[in-house]
């Protein structure tokens, strides 16, 4: 257990359907991490919150939101879906400085 | 800006062979740190090594190695006597740290599938 949790593992849903996926950090870190990994393609950043502060943005789709929440869970909202959409969605999370990430095992979304 | 390259798409070895990943990494910045990162057909990502700029020590880890030159800017991954176990996505990723935050930028990944 790396500490991250991110639920659901799993979820199949229709085109044109809006779903949320939810993030737990590991205890005591600030910033959250939001990658999306389609077939066969590498680690896309989607977005970073830190402290409830949206700190970067990455490659995402005007159809996709999210936020960090006061206890600092995050929630990264995916409207419209797509059959493209289809992919492993994974939070991380990290201290402040350094020290690389902290992923969580994964959403898988397959969109139908 | 920075960036990370796994030139490597695939990799087949047979079992007990040993096999060298590389990455080589661009940036500007003196301070930075390094990563290596695991992952199974199972999908989750699993952490396997941090390096920081300033430590350029090689380190051993059982069968893993890692090879870190600045000079070349590369931070190869070595596996010795490789293991069907071993068979994965490896990804090395690179991360700096701008206003207090981080950035890490993750190469495509080299794809290792070891032969019974």
């Amino acid at each position: 257990d790396s500490g991250v949790t991110q639920t659901p593992k799993h979820l199949i849903t229709a085109t044109g359907q809006r779903v949320t996926l939810r993030c737990s950090p590991r205890s005591g870190d600030l910033s959250v991490y939001w990658y999306q990994q389609s077939l066969d393609q590498g680690l896309q950043f989607l977005i970073q919150y830190y402290n409830g502060e949206e700190r970067a943005k990455g490659n995402i789709l005007e159809r996709f939101s999210a936020q960090q929440f006061p206890d600092l869970h995050s929630e990264l909202n995916l409207s419209s879906l797509e059959l493209g959409d289809s992919a492993l969605y994974f939070c991380a999370s990290s201290i402040q400085t350094g020290g690389g990430y902290t992923f969580g095992s994964g959403t898988r979304l397959t969109v139908v | 800006a920075q960036k990370v390259t796994q030139a490597q798409t695939e990799i087949s070895v047979v079992e007990k062979e040993d096999v060298t990943l590389d990455c080589v990494y661009e940036t500007r910045d003196t301070t930075y740190y390094l990563f290596w990162y695991k992952q199974p057909p199972s999908g989750e990502l699993v952490f396997l090594i941090r390096r920081n700029s300033f430590d350029e020590q090689n380190e051993i880890s059982g069968r893993y190695s890692w090879n870190f030159q600045k000079s070349t800017s590369s931070f190869n991954f070595t596996i010795t006597a490789s293991q069907v176990v071993d068979s994965a996505v490896y990804f090395c990723a690179l991360s700096e740290t701008y206003g207090g935050y981080q950035k890490v930028t993750f190469g495509t990944g080299t794809k290792l599938q070891v032969i019974p």
